[in-house]
């Protein structure tokens, strides 16, 4: 199996800092890596994903990294907007139909 | 473009009584369908995935299953809620076809209150 933690249940920044949200994976044989943003009484939202092969993916002030070695993955904010505040998951599988998500980082932006 | 609807939005239901929630997505070809549950302040629980029409894994055993009678429809039912069935259910799409991984987009979800 799988087993997916994030290491803040709630994160506070301010408008227009860096926002970095952290996520750590327990098998080594998972291979596919996604961030979701979820807003209050929606679904949660695609953001940014990566594969093993990789180590780092830019998207339009997006960032995921990942670190294999400790199991480790985040994803990283620039500038920070109160639009961001929402709730964020990671979810990695190692078989492709199943994905185990963590349980969640609630962002919340000071403006 | 590719959309998927869920409905309905939310549902307050009584305890015993039957369920029947609807997800159908548009603008792609045999997509690989999930339904998800979420508890509060919790992460997603996968509770079924279809790859196809009338194929249905089940994750977790409860008192619910589900069915995909056409293509790009699955649907969620129970013939008795419990309590114990409340919750967020989020139906989600992936690309199909043995392309590897993808991701899985969602639907807006259905808030089901068990009274």
């Amino acid at each position: 199996g799988e087993s997916v933690g994030l290491h803040l249940p709630t994160l506070s920044v301010q408008e227009g800092d860096n926002s970095i949200i952290n996520c750590a994976y327990s098998n080594s044989a998972s291979d596919y890596f996604i961030w979701y943003k979820q807003e209050s009484g929606k679904g949660p939202q695609f953001i940014i994903d990566i594969r093993s092969n990789m180590d780092k993916r830019q998207g339009q002030r997006v960032t995921v990294l990942l670190n294999k070695t400790v199991k480790h993955l985040s994803l990283q904010i620039a500038a920070t907007q109160p639009g961001d505040s929402a709730v964020y998951f990671c979810a990695v599988t190692y078989n492709f139909n199943k994905f185990y998500f963590g349980s969640g980082t609630k962002l919340n932006v000071k403006p | 473009s590719q959309t998927i609807h869920q409905w309905p939005a939310t549902l307050v239901q009584p305890v015993g009584s039957p369920l029947s929630l609807e997800c159908t997505v548009e603008g792609t070809s045999n997509p690989n369908l999930y339904w998800y549950r979420q508890a509060a302040g919790r992460g997603l629980q996968l509770l079924f995935y279809s790859v196809g029409i009338g194929q249905i894994s089940s994750e977790v055993p409860q008192n619910l299953s589900a069915s995909r009678p056409q293509d790009r429809q699955f649907i969620l039912s129970s013939k008795k809620l419990l309590l114990s069935d409340s919750g967020f259910y989020l139906c989600a799409w992936s690309v199909g076809q043995n392309t590897g991984n993808q991701p899985q987009h969602f639907g807006d979800g259905t808030r089901l209150s068990i009274l």
